[in-house]
């Protein structure tokens, strides 16, 4: 079975922190994917990764950069966190070829304070 | 950003009951369509993917079916179980690889 695991499941951050969420997957999947998940609002795609190093902004990028150094792991960093990132934050990874096929993290839950 | 809207936002029903919520995309361009669930504390899970006008797909007693010309999808659920309680995803994929999900529609099933 595909595993995706997330850093942390719950986190909570000062306004202005620099935060990473860190994402792992173990089965060699090319792409990864970062998504934001608010009441009323579904899956919002922050950003995705083709490949290491190689990263393409989703449609809610401001705010978030990512680092995909190893095939394995794809972070999400808040540069300077704001109130407004409070939210849950979903990491997924699918095969190249199968794309639409995602298997998701656990999620953290993060809040901003 | 393309728009996928699912319907209703959430719905209650009796344990037994049979129950189908609606997923509307855009027809133009269709790619792949998606299905997940998703219960409370879980991962989502991909439950189908149908890429062919007139799909019709089934796990157990879910099952779901694809209009790609008039642009929606339909989730039904036979005999609802308190098991099946979670939010029911879809997600419209395109060929650039990337996939805009619904809101969701929130499943309560009461025993």
């Amino acid at each position: 079975d595909v595993k995706v695991t997330q850093s942390s499941r719950y986190l909570v951050k000062r306004t202005g922190e620099k935060v990473f969420l860190e994402c792992v997957q173990d089965m060699d999947h090319e792409n990864m994917f970062w998504y934001r998940q608010d009441p009323g609002l579904g899956l919002r795609l922050i950003y995705f990764s083709y490949d290491v190093k190689m990263k393409e902004k989703g449609d809610i990028p401001e705010g978030y950069s990512v680092s995909r150094e190893k095939k394995e792991r794809f972070s999400l960093i808040l540069e300077s966190a704001s109130t407004n990132q409070t939210s849950m934050y979903l990491c997924a990874s699918t095969l190249a070829g199968k794309e639409h096929e995602q298997y998701f993290g656990p999620g953290t839950r993060l809040t901003v304070t | 950003i393309l728009n996928v809207e699912q319907s209703p936002q959430s719905l209650h029903v009796q344990e037994g009951d049979s129950t189908n919520f609606t997923c509307s995309f855009p027809s133009s361009n269709f790619y792949a369509l998606h299905w997940y669930r998703w219960e409370t504390a879980k991962s989502p899970e991909a439950l189908f993917v149908m890429t062919l006008n007139g799909d019709e797909k089934k796990k157990g007693r879910i099952s779901a079916t694809l209009n790609t010309k008039e642009g929606y999808s339909y989730l039904y659920i036979k005999g609802s179980q308190p098991e099946d309680s979670a939010t029911y995803l879809c997600a419209l994929g395109t060929n650039a690889g990337k996939s805009t999900f619904g809101d969701g529609t929130t499943l309560t099933v009461k025993p």
